[in-house]
């Protein structure tokens, strides 16, 4: 079956970093997104990873292994706007999205 | 209009009745989709449209219709709703190209009583 796993809630300190990891398993694969949603708010998209490796993006970086079926979403400098959920997102090779539950990440000042 | 738009944007709705969710996009984009979104659970895709004019069952579309007449519009309808509809309901679009973003409308919130 198709499936995506992320912790349910992560906890950090304004200025500090924290990775979010998220692992899949897809009907073939193509590529994995991570989307942003605030409380209350519509999901924005964050990253589109294909190739293995690491993608920098400002303060925020995610990274795909294809062998290992894993992700992650790390960020750095943290800021009370960064408390949302992050929603892993695995696109199959029907360009199917299968979505994770979101991880709620709380940031404590 | 900018982007995508969803109309209401709470309902509450006794059990039984029909309505109608409204989404309308201004990005030209070809593909949309209706997900819901309930607590603990992802998103779950309901119905999706990859032009105007076809139609497509997603994972949970018992209960559910759609139509897409035009590009733009893809409404939601609910024949006769049960309380176990309510939940947040998303409608997004994208350019329908493979390995695109989905840009998602600010949502509705239905309670079913």
């Amino acid at each position: 079956g198709q499936n995506i796993d992320q912790p349910t809630e992560m906890t950090a300190t304004e200025g500090a970093i924290v990775q979010i990891n998220c692992t899949y398993q897809t009907s073939g694969f193509n590529g994995l997104f991570w989307y942003q949603q605030h409380a209350g708010e519509a999901p924005t998209f964050l990253s589109y990873n294909v190739l293995d490796g690491l993608e920098e993006k400002g303060r925020f970086s995610s990274f795909l292994s294809r062998s290992k079926g894993y992700s992650y979403l790390l960020l750095k400098e943290l800021q009370m706007k960064d408390s949302a959920s992050y929603l892993c997102c695995g696109e199959d090779s029907n360009y199917q999205l299968i979505w994770g539950a979101g991880t709620k990440l709380i940031i404590k000042p | 209009i900018a982007g995508i738009t969803q109309a209401p944007t709470s309902q509450i709705l006794a059990a039984g009745r029909r309505m109608t969710l409204r989404c309308t996009q201004d990005m030209r984009h070809n593909a949309m989709y209706w997900y819901r979104q309930d607590l603990g659970l992802g998103l779950r895709l309901i119905h999706y449209s990859n032009t105007a004019g076809t139609t497509g069952k997603g994972e949970v579309p018992d209960g559910y219709s759609v139509s897409r007449a035009n590009t733009d519009d893809f409404p939601l309808t609910l024949a006769s709703a049960v309380p176990s509809q309510t939940s947040v309901y998303f409608c997004a679009s994208s350019s329908g190209t493979g390995a695109d973003t989905q840009y998602f409308g600010p949502g509705t919130r239905l309670t079913v009583l």
